[in-house]
């Protein structure tokens, strides 16, 4: 069984400032990790994904995640954030090997404030 | 263009009334899937399939059913609707060397 945890529903930011989404999974089998984005009214789109290799990964518009096996996280963060960021963000998880499964958290929505 | 289209995107029907959304891909993709988006609840895995006639069942398959007779198609179908079934459903497909695309949702609300 695998499950994810997204800690924080809502997270306020002002604009160009950093900011940090966090995610923390729970797994009996090595994992593929994820962070999608959708913004209002549409589907998701895929941020970025950790399949191996290192831990840090660069995704789209800015976005890296670090995974950090021994505290079972893949945190998601910006150094400066802009209005168009504005949007919720989920972090998914599924064994390696497969992508049958997959669990997404229950998302986080990022506010960026003029 | 790469793209995932269901339809309908929007549905207004009663209790026990059958129904089907379908999902369609353009990628020639492997794997498909099925989600609901509840608030609060994130994305919910209904059902998943790995390829023609392999389908499996997700985190949330009651009250839900699919086939998978085309690689393309994987339509989402619910014999008898019921209002804890309304909810904005995806329907998704990768390859394995792919990422997941995502279609634009399909919001149902079931009276």
């Amino acid at each position: 069984a695998q499950s994810v945890t997204q800690l924080d529903s809502q997270v306020p930011v002002f604009e160009e400032a950093p900011v940090e989404l966090r995610c923390n999974y729970s797994s009996s089998v090595s994992v593929y990790l994820f962070w999608y984005v959708q913004y209002p009214n549409q589907g998701l789109q895929l941020l970025l994904k950790y399949l191996s290799g290192s831990t840090l990964v660069k995704g789209i518009n800015g976005f890296e995640a670090e995974f950090n096996k021994s505290q079972t996280s893949f945190h998601l963060r910006k150094p400066s954030v802009h209005i168009s960021d504005t949007a919720e963000y989920f972090c998914a998880v599924s064994p390696q090997g497969g992508y049958q499964k997959v669990t997404f958290g229950t998302g986080t929505k990022l506010q960026v404030i003029p | 263009e790469a793209q995932v289209t269901q339809n309908p995107r929007y549905l207004i029907t009663v209790t026990g009334k059958k129904l089907t959304v379908t999902c369609s891909q353009n990628m020639n993709h492997e794997y498909m899937s099925w989600y609901r988006q509840d608030p609060g609840l994130g994305l919910r895995q209904i059902y998943y399939s790995m390829n023609v006639e392999v389908t499996d069942k997700g985190d949330v398959p009651e009250g839900y059913k699919v086939s998978r007779k085309e690689k393309r198609n994987f339509p989402l179908i619910l014999e008898s609707p019921s209002p804890n079934q309304t909810s904005l459903y995806f329907c998704a497909s990768m390859s394995v060397t792919d990422t997941q695309y995502f279609g634009p949702g399909t919001r149902l609300t079931v009276l």
